[in-house]
């Protein structure tokens, strides 16, 4: 079993929908969880992180955390197809700590 | 601000050769992070400094990795000899702390250079 598991996709939504991203992970004393967005052939940027259970909000993108459950997901209202591209997400054993572990990521494409 | 710099972008050997990779992180970011990855998966963490020192280093296959960064600043990553599986992007990141992440924007964020393509033939 992998550590951090993401559906490999590819998701595939129109124009305007929402797109929703889900992430589990083993351990269970992980502590911070992160988004990331990778366009193809480009490097990684950040677009949310999350460490309490509970929904967080950052314009069209919430992140959503269950410890309870061992999941994190992200919802992308609105989607654009400027939204096309792979979605890590990554875990963090320890808040303020160096290592993360990181899913193989999912592939959304937003169709006009 | 400039960004985080590697060379070389892209780089063919094969293999049993050496190889090296260069990165230049953001100035004045104290944390350095050499992650792997490799075609449809996540970056996995190779090693990570703290400054000149080595935090985290337990993926790294020290048989034929090796990394330094020995005025804190640039870092190199050499592998030596190359495997076909070394084929892969290599990413250098770099934060202002030793958190890699906190809110988008935040000091502790990860900024990640545009990787080394690497081929094994």
């Amino acid at each position: 079993q992998k550590e951090v598991e993401q559906n490999s996709g590819p998701l595939s939504v129109p124009e305007g929908a929402i797109a929703s991203l889900n992430c589990t992970y083993s351990d269970r004393g992980s502590q911070s969880f992160f988004w990331y967005r990778q366009y193809s052939g480009k490097s990684p940027e950040l677009i949310m992180s999350i460490y309490s259970n509970g929904d967080k909000e950052d314009g069209r993108f919430t992140a959503q955390l269950n410890k309870a459950s061992q999941y994190v997901s992200l919802l992308i209202r609105d989607s654009q197809p400027s939204d096309s591209a792979t979605y890590l997400c990554a875990v963090n054993r320890i808040v303020g700590a160096g290592k993360s572990t990181f899913g193989d990521g999912t592939t959304l494409t937003v169709k006009p | 601000e400039a960004g985080v710099a590697q060379s070389p972008r892209y780089k063919i050997i094969e293999k049993r050769q050496s190889v090296a990779f260069w990165c230049n992180p953001i100035s004045g970011h104290a944390t350095l992070y050499w992650y792997q990855q490799i075609l449809g998966q996540g970056p996995k963490l190779l090693i990570q400094f703290q400054n000149n020192g080595v935090v985290d280093d337990s993926q790294l296959p020290k048989d034929r990795f090796s990394a330094e960064r020995l005025k804190g600043v640039d870092s190199t990553l050499k592998i030596q000899p190359a495997k076909l599986e070394d084929s892969a992007v290599y990413l250098c990141a770099s934060s202002l702390s030793p958190s890699p992440h906190r809110d988008r924007g935040g000091q502790e964020t990860q900024y990640f250079g545009p990787g080394t393509r690497l081929l094994v033939l």
